[in-house]
């Protein structure tokens, strides 16, 4: 079965700290993985895809076939990324998205 | 470039009733997706639509249904009204089919009384 597990809820940290949102995900086949984020008050945004391999806000991913994982990771906390973050996985074929619970982060000052 | 609109942005209605809402992707593309968010379940997948043709259907029962039209806007209808389709209906939008980014709405809130 497809699946996305994000096993926070919550993830507090503060300003400076770094920060690890952990995705794991069950596909059989090639999928291809996404970080979106929703502000407060503001419309999902994707903020990375994997086959990009590019850094947005300074955040990170990257696929771990063998671990089936795609973490969030950011040297440097900020409190203007405080937001819910959702992994979500598509075939590649579709624009299906299996979305995550979703973690919130909060960023303390 | 205008996002992708989502109209009503609210509802109220009553169980047994029936709703429509409309989305309006971005201009040039063809690809229309539909959400359902809750806070138990979180964002489940009901629909893509690609060139008025659906492509794609998630785990949620006939009275949900949904179309697209030749300007690839689309609208989704849920008969039949229960407490339990109180929601955040999001619309998405892509330029294609092949895993594009989405572009997301604002959102409709249904709630059912």
């Amino acid at each position: 079965a497809q699946r996305v597990t994000q096993p926070e809820k919550l993830l507090s940290v503060f300003k400076g700290a770094p920060v690890e949102l952990k995705c794991n995900y069950s596909y059989s086949g090639s999928p291809e993985l996404f970080w979106y984020v929703q502000y407060s008050r503001q419309r999902l945004q994707l903020l990375l895809r994997h086959i990009s391999r590019e850094s947005i806000k300074g955040f990170t991913a990257d696929l771990n076939k063998g671990e089936t994982s795609f973490h969030l990771k950011k040297p440097f906390a900020q409190e203007e990324d405080s937001a819910m973050y959702y992994c979500a996985l598509t075939s590649g074929a579709t624009n299906k998205l299996i979305f995550g619970t979703g973690t919130l982060l909060a960023v303390q000052p | 470039k205008a996002g992708v609109t989502q109209t009503p942005r609210y509802l109220i209605k009553t169980r047994g009733q029936q709703v429509t809402l409309s989305c309006s992707p971005i201009s040039g593309h063809r690809s229309v997706s539909w959400y359902q968010q809750t806070p138990g379940q979180g964002l489940q997948f009901l629909f893509e639509y690609f060139s008025e043709t659906q492509r794609n259907k998630g785990n949620f029962p006939g009275r949900f249904s949904g179309r697209q039209f030749s300007n690839s806007r689309s609208e989704m209808n849920v008969s039949t009204l229960e407490l339990g389709d109180s929601a955040l209906y999001l619309c998405a939008s892509a330029r294609d089919t092949t895993g594009t980014e989405a572009f997301f709405g604002q959102g409709t809130r249904l709630t059912v009384v």
